[in-house]
């Protein structure tokens, strides 16, 4: 079965920074997917970015990248220049290449932006 | 363009009422999920359906049931409802092309 780990319960960082987000999964798939969501105090879930395993090149939107490391099971999302509204939780999850597309989530990390 | 819509937002049940969570969307979604997200957790899945008639255990279905009689809707049953499933529950739906999901906007469920 595939799991998700995000190691970091907590992240904090001052506005205008760059901050880090780790992310670990386990899986025997060649071909999958990857995403990192955003969840503001609002409870909304939104799509920040995602990544296809096949794919070398390092998936960027805007001020957030990751660093997919396929060997290492790394998928890690990069804020730069933060801003206040990027305060939220932040879940990593797997999509494996079936049909059903279910989602799987990691535990998240709460990221705070400080002025 | 809706998306996805759940009602009701908040709902406080008492134990061993029972209740409907509504979802529908509008984006003509073949796939459809329920998930529930506990206090600093990721969200689980409790139960999804890939079309019309077709519905399917997720990881955690115990004391849900779910039914998908049109493309458009796929609301998620408790019949007895017990403290552990406080929760928030949220819906979504994707097409299947792996571009992730819509969500709908949560319910905050209290169960006292």
């Amino acid at each position: 079965a595939q799991t998700v780990t995000q190691s970091q319960p907590e992240m904090s960082v001052q506005e205008a920074e760059t901050v880090t987000l780790s992310c670990t999964y386990d899986t025997s798939e060649s071909n999958y997917y990857l995403f990192w969501y955003k969840q503001p105090p609002s409870r909304q879930m939104i799509l920040v970015i995602r990544q296809e395993a096949y794919k070398q090149q390092n998936a960027t939107e805007n001020r957030f990248s990751v660093n997919f490391q396929k060997a290492a099971k790394s998928f890690s999302l990069k804020i730069s220049d933060s801003q206040l509204g990027d305060t939220a939780m932040y879940f990593c999850a797997f999509m494996k290449h079936l049909n059903t597309d279910k989602l799987i989530f990691g535990t998240g990390t709460r990221l705070q932006v400080f002025p | 363009n809706a998306g996805v819509t759940q009602t009701p937002k908040f709902r406080i049940l008492k134990i061993g009422q029972s209740m409907t969570l509504q979802c529908t969307q509008d984006m003509n979604h073949n796939y459809m999920y329920w998930y529930r997200q506990d206090p600093g957790m990721g969200l689980k899945l409790i139960y999804y359906s890939v079309g019309a008639g077709i519905t399917d255990k997720g990881e955690v279905p115990n004391g849900y049931n779910v039914s998908r009689s049109t493309t458009e809707d796929f609301p998620l049953r408790l019949e007895l409802a017990a403290p552990s499933q406080t929760s928030v529950y949220f819906c979504a739906s994707s097409d299947g092309t792996r571009s992730g999901y819509t969500f709908g906007s949560g319910t905050r469920l209290t169960v006292v």
